[in-house]
């Protein structure tokens, strides 16, 4: 049970750049969220997904596209990466809403961006 | 809009001593209250999380503590050592996409 897992672990990227950060879990979670760590902000919310085949924006969703093509992955792409974006990327994921919102979230271990 | 703050943002206590860490919240229509334990260069693990139905959770030395009227949560530390240091953050649920985050005190327990 691996839990939820992200790829790459760290990336450089020149200003212009596309990329996309892709999410496991195995949890079988319904709702699957990117956040973005960076000093002095704390986490943000980017996007997250309530289910298969759907995406909402966060508070910081700009620069940023997310799909859900199946359950158990959720992908982060930046279309033309930006200084800006350099950051710290997680990705969680949790039981569904309703009666769900009690339960534990979980993150994975991080990717580390720098857009240079 | 929701805020959650923490303080202290930087704690250094030697070992063996217990310790609070705070956390308080503006808006008290939340679903819970969960607090994170950040390693360096570590994703987030999950310490305690407190339902707005309940007043504390313990897990171990941890302890957890919720008063949702005041907007206040602490988390006790029971008989700290080197492996406790760490950043602790606490969020709170509003939403089922809702997560707020404080910005974590940084803990040292020093041998």
């Amino acid at each position: 049970n691996a839990g939820v897992t992200q790829t790459p672990k760290f990336r450089v990227l020149k200003t212009g750049q596309s990329m996309t950060l892709l999410c496991a879990q195995d949890m079988n979670h319904e709702y699957m969220y990117w956040y973005r760590q960076d000093p002095g902000m704390g986490l943000r919310l980017i996007h997250y997904s309530v289910g298969e085949g759907t995406t909402a924006k966060g508070e910081v969703p700009d620069g940023y596209n997310v799909s859900r093509l199946k359950k158990q992955n959720f992908l982060l792409g930046l279309e033309s990466a930006a200084p800006s974006q350099t950051s710290v990327y997680f990705c969680a994921s949790s039981y569904g809403g309703g009666r769900f919102f009690g339960n534990t979230i979980y993150f994975g271990e991080g990717s580390w961006l720098t857009v240079v | 809009k929701q805020e959650v703050t923490q303080i202290p943002a930087a704690l250094s206590v030697p070992e063996g001593e217990n310790l609070v860490l705070n956390c308080s919240f503006t808006d008290s229509a939340i679903y819970n209250l969960q607090w994170f334990r950040q390693d360096p260069g570590k994703g987030l693990t999950s310490l305690l999380l407190i339902q707005s139905s309940q007043r504390e959770q313990t897990s171990g030395r941890l302890n957890a503590s919720l008063d949702k009227s005041s907007g206040r949560s602490t988390l006790y530390i029971a008989a700290s050592q080197p492996g406790d240091s760490a950043t602790y953050l606490c969020a709170v649920r509003t939403s089922g996409s809702r997560l707020t985050f404080g910005e974590g005190t940084q803990l040292t327990v020093n041998p």
